[in-house]
């Protein structure tokens, strides 16, 4: 079956523009989950959905990043007013519940470039 | 808080050689303990986990790692390298919370 996708895979704006990056999980995973990947570092956790909830929103750096999940599915992460540091790939895992053993499923991952 | 530490960023080993990649935790509660791999140009994948239960975990591609709760380690091994297992590894961790912490990675180069 179909995979967690990304869109896009890759985005280059200018600093201070707004940007939004998609994930599709896997149809019918309840858990999804937000990282940032800096180069040279492991995934950083942003954000933890269960359903259409924010249950963790923890990880995220500031208040310019925010994240939805209107439906229980799609998510959209959307960062105002883009700042160089915020360059990085943005990961999306799923999962099939809210139980933390499970398995997550990656997606390819946004790469986002801010000039 | 959970932390998680990858000794060696980059490995190299002979194929048919043993791969040894290591991975220390730091948690104040029973962690749960991963292994992912990343190939070139591909979403990270799963390679083995510990939760509960027997302390050697078998994972996919001839791997396995152990928990070694006094050590605070899960190291990753293999017996014998493959061409094909050169990638970067990454451990995590996480607890009853669902907010998991990955290392720094370790790329593992396999000279033929």
């Amino acid at each position: 079956g179909a995979g967690v996708s990304q869109t896009p895979s890759n985005k280059v704006t200018e600093k201070g523009k707004y940007v939004e990056l998609r994930c599709d999980p896997i149809s019918g995973h309840t858990a999804l989950y937000w990282y940032r990947q800096s180069l040279g570092q492991g995934p950083e956790f942003l954000i933890y959905f269960q359903g259409t909830g924010a249950a963790d929103d923890s990880g995220l750096p500031n208040d310019r990043f925010f994240a939805v999940r209107p439906e229980g599915s799609v998510s959209t992460l959307k960062i105002q007013r883009t700042e160089r540091g915020d360059s990085a790939v943005y990961l999306c895992a799923s999962s099939p519940s809210d139980r933390n053993t499970d398995t997550q499923y990656f997606g390819p991952g946004t790469r986002l470039t801010v000039l | 808080a959970q932390s998680v530490t990858q000794l060696g960023s980059h490995v190299s080993v002979s194929e048919g050689a043993l791969v040894l990649l290591r991975c220390n935790y730091s948690s104040s509660v029973p962690p749960y303990l991963f292994w992912y791999v990343q190939y070139p140009n591909q979403g990270l994948q799963l390679l083995l986990k510990y939760t509960t239960g027997a302390t050697l975990v078998k994972g996919i591609n001839g791997f396995e790692a152990e928990f070694k709760k006094s050590e605070t380690s899960f190291h990753l091994t293999k017996p014998s390298a493959h061409m094909s297992d050169a990638a970067e590894y990454f451990c995590a961790v996480t607890t009853f919370l669902n907010q998991f912490y990955f290392g720094t990675g370790t790329s593992l180069t396999v000279i033929p």
